[in-house]
């Protein structure tokens, strides 16, 4: 069964950071880009950006530069986003999504990685 | 900065038809957008409805139906149902890698 696998949840306090991990199973990691979507409390999706899973690059949306780091562990067949500083707006559902066609087409979702900042 | 617009809500009679839109504040929406339509329950993972405009997804209902009308994309739901109530987002890809989610609309159906 395909599927991609997300690290569970994870309680952090401000100014600390996080990483949310991204398994593909039954199928090859770099056989199709990673995309990372956000989902504040009552909100809607916000797309973070994606990478490019055969060279690592990766690219950002607007707003999400600067702490947010998207990353892979090609040993592991992984994808990773670390979030550093962390603030209490960032508490989110985080979800991995694989993009069959490169435009968008988000085929396969994670399970989402619940994500609270608090104090 | 470029907004993808969505209607925030919308409601339909049970077996009637609703049209949800999805725009660009800066400009006409087309093909090359590659619209996506997904469908987002309650506590779940949103699920692809319709992707590159028209194209339904493995298992979608033939009452789901993408077009792009006007300067908008459009998912068109006929023979509404209670299931139906829900959450629908669409994503635009804006060239150069980047792709843009609206805003979503909630549906309701009564």
């Amino acid at each position: 069964q395909v599927q991609l696998v997300q690290s569970g949840s994870e309680l952090k306090k401000p100014g600390a950071s996080v990483q949310v991990s991204c398994k593909p199973s039954g199928y090859s990691l770099t056989s199709y880009a990673i995309n990372w979507v956000r989902q504040a409390p009552g909100q809607g999706l916000e797309w973070m950006g994606w990478i490019n899973t055969n060279t690592g690059d990766p690219t950002y949306a607007q707003g999400f530069t600067g702490r947010f780091v998207f990353s892979l562990d090609t040993s592991v067949s992984t994808a990773f986003l670390q979030i550093s500083s962390l603030k209490a707006e960032d508490t989110a559902i985080y979800y991995c999504a694989r993009d069959q066609s490169g435009y968008s087409w988000f085929d396969i979702w994670g399970q989402g990685t619940r994500v609270i900042v608090s104090s | 900065q470029t907004v993808v617009t969505q209607e925030p809500s919308f409601s339909v009679s049970p077996g009637g038809t609703v049209t949800l839109t999805c725009g660009l504040s800066s400009g006409s929406v087309s093909v090359g957008n590659y619209p996506t339509w997904y469908q987002q329950t309650p506590g779940q993972a949103p699920r692809t409805l319709i992707h590159d405009t028209r194209f339904r997804s493995s298992g979608v209902p033939d009452r789901f139906s993408g077009s792009i009308l006007g300067n908008k994309a459009a998912l068109t739901i006929a023979g509404a149902q209670a299931d139906d109530e829900c959450d629908y987002y669409c994503v635009l890809y804006l060239g150069s890698g980047i792709s843009m989610f609206g805003g979503g609309t909630r549906l309701t159906v009564l």
